[in-house]
């Protein structure tokens, strides 16, 4: 029962265009949903969050989007380098204390000189 | 400042013995966290300490793992009795307490059962 999803296993985009990672969910009592990058090797490394009362939260290059009512989220990332090359996983984390967080399979990013 | 440090980095063991994995969190921080990822998925939540509450051991898959963490600090996950289907890399993390949103990841230690 995979209640974070990342359907697509990977993303191949050209320097410079937008990359768009997509991320689904089925349990609408998650209160947070975080986007983690990892290089081969090392442990990943947080790179943007979202509350659920908020649509959209950007940082730089990286902004999230949060569609709750199709419990579906997404990381552009505009213009991509080929530095962003990585796995990018989605996390969700439910309500209270205890933050341990739920995640997707990753998807691997491609960036293209 | 130092982030959270793993050892071993990589571990290769027989079937039926036992293994330690180290994980030594950032000074402060109060949250520490096991996932491991197997290959081909997600990371997958294992246990969880915070302070000096009892520890959420909910995602322990069956009982031949356990981990402890001394002194509010470095923690240890033990598997004894490996199997091959323990091989993945295990994950630590930290954060400055519970109810808070970002945590910091360690290197990981692939651990392999052969």
């Amino acid at each position: 029962d995979q209640q974070v999803k990342q359907n697509s296993p990977s993303l191949s985009v050209q320097e410079g265009r937008i990359s768009i990672l997509n991320c689904d969910y089925t349990n609408s009592m998650f209160d947070y949903f975080l986007w983690y990058k990892k290089y081969p090797a090392e442990g990943p490394t947080f790179l943007i969050s979202i509350s659920s009362i908020k649509d959209k939260n950007e940082d730089g290059r990286f902004t999230v989007f949060l569609n709750k009512s199709a419990k579906h989220l997404s990381l552009h990332i505009v213009p991509s380098q080929p530095g962003d090359s990585a796995v990018y996983f989605c996390a969700a984390r439910p309500p209270g204390a205890n933050s341990k967080l739920t995640f997707g399979k990753g998807i691997t990013l491609s960036v293209r000189p | 400042g130092a982030g959270v440090s793993q050892s071993p980095s990589n571990k290769v063991t027989e079937k039926g013995k036992d293994v330690e994995l180290r994980c030594d969190p950032i000074s402060g921080h109060t949250a520490l966290y096991w996932y491991r990822q197997s290959l081909g998925q997600g990371l997958e939540f294992l246990i969880y300490f915070q302070g000096n509450s009892a520890p959420d051991k909910s995602g322990l898959p069956s009982d031949r793992f356990s981990a402890e963490r001394t002194g509010g600090s470095v923690s240890t996950l033990t598997i004894q009795r490996t199997q091959q289907e323990d091989s993945a890399v295990y994950l630590c993390a930290s954060s400055l307490a519970s109810l808070v949103i970002e945590q910091y990841f360690g290197p990981g230690t692939r651990l392999t059962v052969t």
